[in-house]
């Protein structure tokens, strides 16, 4: 059974404080990617990797940074969180033009 | 930018009744995707479709590619409650990096047992 991994469903932080998302795939994917998804707005992409230490600015990376070391992990950072991070991020990989997989997700709160 | 638009943004139905969703992309596209997202979880790869004017089923659920390529549409056929929750349309991003999708705003769907 095919894996999307997010390090933890649920996270509360402090504002100011350096957030770490983590995600690991088990696909062997070539693309990785990191939405956050708030209501009303659907999925916006803030960063994705199209292969090991490479990456791309999504529509919203204002505010945060990527690592991909190795090929299975893709972190999203949040430099010093802030309230307006307060959402729900979902990681995904993908194949080629083939489907896309998702992680479970995290539920971040920054206070 | 490319700009994928989905309508209606909420529809609530009778169990029983059908149901349809649209999908709009400013460009044409080689394929589009549909996922499903249930409340509280993450959204899952319904189907793809490539050709033009394809239609493809899965037992009530009809999916159809427009001749140009540029809409599509997903229709329930007979709701029930296992069907709630919001369904997204996906299309390739046109600027090249066709890895990369840009999803419509999605369609929530609510089902009065």
């Amino acid at each position: 059974d095919v894996k999307v991994t997010q390090s933890s469903r649920y996270l509360v932080k402090r504002t100011g404080e350096k957030v770490f998302l983590e995600c690991v795939q088990d696909m062997d994917h070539e693309n990785m990617f990191w939405y956050r998804q708030d209501p009303g707005l659907g999925l916006r992409l803030i960063y994705f990797s199209y292969d090991v230490k490479m990456k791309e600015k999504g529509d919203i990376p204002e505010g945060y940074s990527v690592s991909r070391e190795k090929k299975e992990r893709f972190s999203l950072i949040l430099e010093s969180a802030s309230t307006n991070q307060t959402s729900m991020y979902l990681c995904a990989s993908r194949q080629g033009d083939n489907e896309q997989f998702f992680g479970p997700g995290t539920r971040l709160t920054v206070l | 930018g490319q700009q994928v638009m989905q309508i209606p943004q909420y529809q609530h139905v009778q169990e029983g009744e059908d149901f349809t969703t649209y999908c709009n992309s400013s460009t044409t596209l080689s394929n589009i995707q549909w996922y499903k997202q249930r409340p509280g979880g993450h959204p899952v790869f319904l189907i793809q479709l490539v050709k033009s004017g394809e239609v493809k089923k899965q037992k009530r659920l009809t999916f159809q590619f427009g001749e140009a390529k540029k809409n599509s549409s997903l229709h329930i056929t007979a709701t029930q409650t296992t069907d709630v929750g919001t369904y997204f349309c996906a299309g390739p991003d046109s600027g090249g990096s066709n890895y990369k999708l840009t999803f419509g705003k999605g369609t929530l769907l609510t089902v009065n047992p």
